[in-house]
């Protein structure tokens, strides 16, 4: 299966910019996802990024995809309290199911 | 609205006893997943199902069993033979592989053993 790592976290303060960053092993991904954890609720997509594009872009959400180095991240902007979750990475194995990076847990402080 | 719903919401198990997850969506979506959520650990596959009346093993699947006889349904029973079962469990269904724009997932079951 593919494995998909993530830094485990990250504190910013509120009206910066959060850059959440994750490498992936399986060049054969097709999706890559992002997807935000709230406490002791499910997961909740984010935004996703067809492995033929370099970025997209979803109001203050940027997602960048380098191929050539598997690495994805996800750019926040203008980052507000409301953000502070943990944040997944996730791309498909070799079977047919996603699998998680270890996430991400962001702490926006005012 | 459609959606998936997980039940019960905290779910306390005795030693040696079995207990059954619900997991139940209106989507209309062929595949369903249990996914077991440790702090640190991130997401693990426990099954998986693409179709009614097949399922797979995950990574963790030892101590665990599922059935998926109704397409909306996707039941996970941790068995006394799950040694270490406290966790978070998730469910989430998807339409199949090739046309995946990921998951929906559950709001999720958390189980204690006391």
């Amino acid at each position: 299966g593919e494995d998909v790592e993530q830094s485990l976290f990250l504190s910013v303060r509120e009206g910066d910019s959060s850059v959440i960053n994750c490498t992936y092993t399986d060049s054969s991904s097709t999706y890559l996802y992002w997807y935000k954890q709230e406490p002791g609720a499910g997961l909740q997509l984010l935004t996703y990024i067809f492995s033929n594009m370099d970025m997209k872009q979803d109001q203050r959400l940027t997602v960048l995809l380098n191929k050539k180095d598997k690495h994805l991240s996800l750019r926040i902007a203008d980052t507000q309290t409301g953000d502070s979750a943990i944040y997944f990475c996730a791309g498909p194995n070799s079977g047919y199911a996603l699998n998680f990076g270890k996430g991400t847990s962001l702490l926006v402080t005012p | 609205d459609g959606g998936i719903t997980q039940s019960p919401k905290y779910l306390f198990r005795k030693e040696g006893q079995n207990v059954t997850l619900s997991c139940e969506q209106n989507l209309n979506h062929d595949a369903m997943y249990w996914y077991r959520q440790d702090p640190g650990q991130g997401l693990r596959l426990i099954y998986y199902s693409q179709i009614v009346n097949d399922f797979q093993k995950g990574d963790i699947a030892e101590g665990y069993s599922v059935s998926r006889e109704k397409k909306e349904s996707f039941p996970l029973t941790v068995t006394s033979a799950q040694k270490n079962p406290t966790a978070f469990y998730l469910c989430a269904s998807s339409t199949p592989r090739g046309q995946n724009y990921g998951y929906t997932f559950g709001s999720g079951t958390r189980l204690t053993v006391v």
